[in-house]
C-alpha cells in the first residue's frame, strides 16, 4: 500500500523567502511522486512530476523538487516565495508498476506575508 | 485548449434530493476519476472509469453513482445528499493511468440545505 505524509498543514513565509514544504511517501514499489497546487475554489494544478531519470525535478512557477530515495523523500522547494505562492499544495504518489490510482496527502497551506 | 471541464461551478441542493454534477474532457483520455475534498482535506478517490471498466474504492458509499456514456464524458449522481456530502467534487482525466499526472477540472461545489 502506498501512502504520503505531509509535514506541516500550515507553513508561513516572508515574501522572497525560501520555500520549503514535506513530503514523505511510504510505497512498496519505486513510485511515481507529484506535487499538485491548488488556489482557492479551484481544481487541482500539475507542478511537477518524478517518474524516472533525474532526480532533481523543475516545474512551474520556479518550483523544484528532488526524489531522495534513501530518504523515502520528495521535498518541494523554491528559492524565493512571491506573493502568488499563496496556495495548498498536495504531494502524491503512485506506483509505478501496474496499474494503481493516485494517493493525496493531506496538503500543506502556504502563507507568504509581505 | 484541452482541458477537464465540470459543470455547474456551484451546485445548491436539498437534502435528500437527488443531484447530478457533471464533467467533460477535450483531452480524449481514456481514464477519468471522480474525487471528493472536504474543506482543508485530502482529495478521496470515489471512483474512476477506466475506458468503459467501472472501478469503485471500497470505502465509496452506495449513494454515490457514477456513468460514462461516451468518452467525453462522466457524471457523478448522489442519489439522497446528506449534510455530510457537502464537499467539493473534483473530476480527473489520465491517459492510460501511467507515468503523468492527473488533469482535473476546476471543481464542483456541492452545499446541501
Amino acid at each position: 500500500a502506498q501512502s504520503v505524509t505531509q509535514l506541516g498543514s500550515h507553513v508561513s513565509v516572508s515574501e522572497g523567502a525560501l520555500v520549503l514544504l514535506r513530503c514523505n511517501y511510504s510505497s512498496s514499489v519505486p513510485p511515481y511522486l507529484f506535487w499538485y497546487v491548488q488556489y482557492p475554489n479551484q481544481g487541482l494544478q500539475l507542478l511537477l512530476k518524478y517518474t524516472t531519470g533525474a532526480t532533481l525535478v523543475k516545474g512551474i512557477n520556479g518550483f523544484e523538487a528532488e526524489f531522495k530515495k534513501s530518504e523515502t523523500s520528495f521535498h518541494l522547494t523554491k528559492p524565493s516565495a512571491h506573493m502568488s505562492d499563496a496556495a495548498e499544495y498536495f504531494c502524491a504518489v503512485r506506483e509505478n508498476s501496474g496499474y494503481s490510482t493516485l494517493t493525496f496527502g493531506k496538503g500543506t497551506m502556504l502563507l507568504v506575508s509581505p | 485548449d484541452a482541458m477537464v471541464i465540470q459543470n455547474p461551478r456551484y451546485q445548491v441542493t436539498q437534502f435528500g434530493k437527488p443531484v447530478t454534477l457533471s464533467c467533460s474532457q477535450t483531452l480524449n483520455h481514456n481514464v477519468m476519476y471522480w474525487y471528493q475534498q472536504k474543506s482543508s482535506q485530502a482529495p478521496k478517490l470515489l471512483f474512476h472509469y477506466y475506458d468503459k471498466d467501472f472501478n469503485n474504492e471500497a470505502d465509496t458509499p452506495d449513494n454515490f453513482q457514477s456513468r460514462r456514456p461516451n468518452t467525453s464524458f462522466c457524471f457523478l449522481d448522489i442519489r439522497s445528499p446528506g449534510l455530510g456530502d457537502a464537499a467539493m467534487y473534483l473530476c480527473a482525466t489520465s491517459r492510460n493511468g501511467q507515468g503523468s499526472g492527473y488533469t482535473f477540472g476546476s471543481g464542483t461545489r456541492l452545499t446541501v440545505v
